[in-house]
């Protein structure tokens, strides 16, 4: 069984600041990792995923990721926030490449301080 | 290519009437998922089909949930005897053949449907 956990619900930055959501990672086989942002009103929209090539793994709109297996993580940053981030992102985790029976973590509104 | 579209994007009804959603994937979309989304919480999985064929189904899919697609195109998910407890955002997502160029493991959701069972 897979799961992730993704540490705090909130979290909030000023415009231009460093943008960092965390996310844990347990499964029993080698994971493949994905960061989806929901946008209010919205679908939910890839953001960027990890396939077990390179650890640190670029996504749309400046967004990156580093798949750590020495400490379960794969943490979502952004250097410098702006005012178009604030939405709600979710980690999840699948068994395998081409599976896409997801388990999402509970989530983590971003919001941007003006 | 309009994207997912689901409908309707919002139904409030009581406790105890059936309710039915509607899915319409990509096309050229051979999987099709729903997923439901509490308050406070992650999409969780219900089923998916691949083409016409429902190939899992989640524990949380109780007996009151049914869903199809009875040509590999749209889907339906009913759900009889609401209950207060099935107030919820449905998800459906679709992705393309594995075997197509374009598969990138994404899958693409729509913007859901929301219940409130009163």
């Amino acid at each position: 069984a897979q799961s992730v956990t993704q540490l705090g619900s909130h979290v909030s930055v000023s415009e231009g600041a460093l943008v960092l959501l965390r996310c844990n990672y347990s499964s029993s086989v080698p994971p493949y990792l994905f960061w989806y942002v929901q946008y209010p009103n919205q679908g939910l929209q890839l953001l960027l995923k990890y396939t077990s090539a390179a650890t640190l793994v670029k996504g749309i709109n400046g967004f990156e990721a580093e798949f750590k297996k020495s400490e379960t993580s794969f943490h979502l940053t952004k250097p410098s926030a702006h005012m178009s981030d604030a939405a709600e992102y979710f980690c999840a985790v699948s068994l395998n490449f081409g599976n896409e029976k997801l388990t999402f973590g509970t989530g983590t509104r971003l919001t941007i301080i003006p | 290519d309009t994207g997912v579209s689901q409908d309707p994007r919002h139904k409030i009804t009581k406790r105890g009437q059936n309710v039915t959603f509607r899915c319409d994937p990509i096309s050229e979309h051979n999987r099709l998922y729903w997923y439901r989304q509490t308050l406070g919480q992650g999409p969780e999985f219900l089923t998916y089909f691949q083409n016409e064929a429902q190939l899992e189904k989640s524990r949380l899919l109780s007996d009151r949930f049914s869903a199809e697609r009875p040509k590999g195109s749209f889907s339906t998910l009913e759900i009889q005897r609401t209950e207060q407890g099935d107030s919820a955002m449905y998800l459906c997502a679709s992705s393309p053949p594995r075997s197509r160029a374009i598969y990138t493991g994404e899958l693409f959701f729509g913007e859901g449907s929301r219940l409130t069972v009163l």
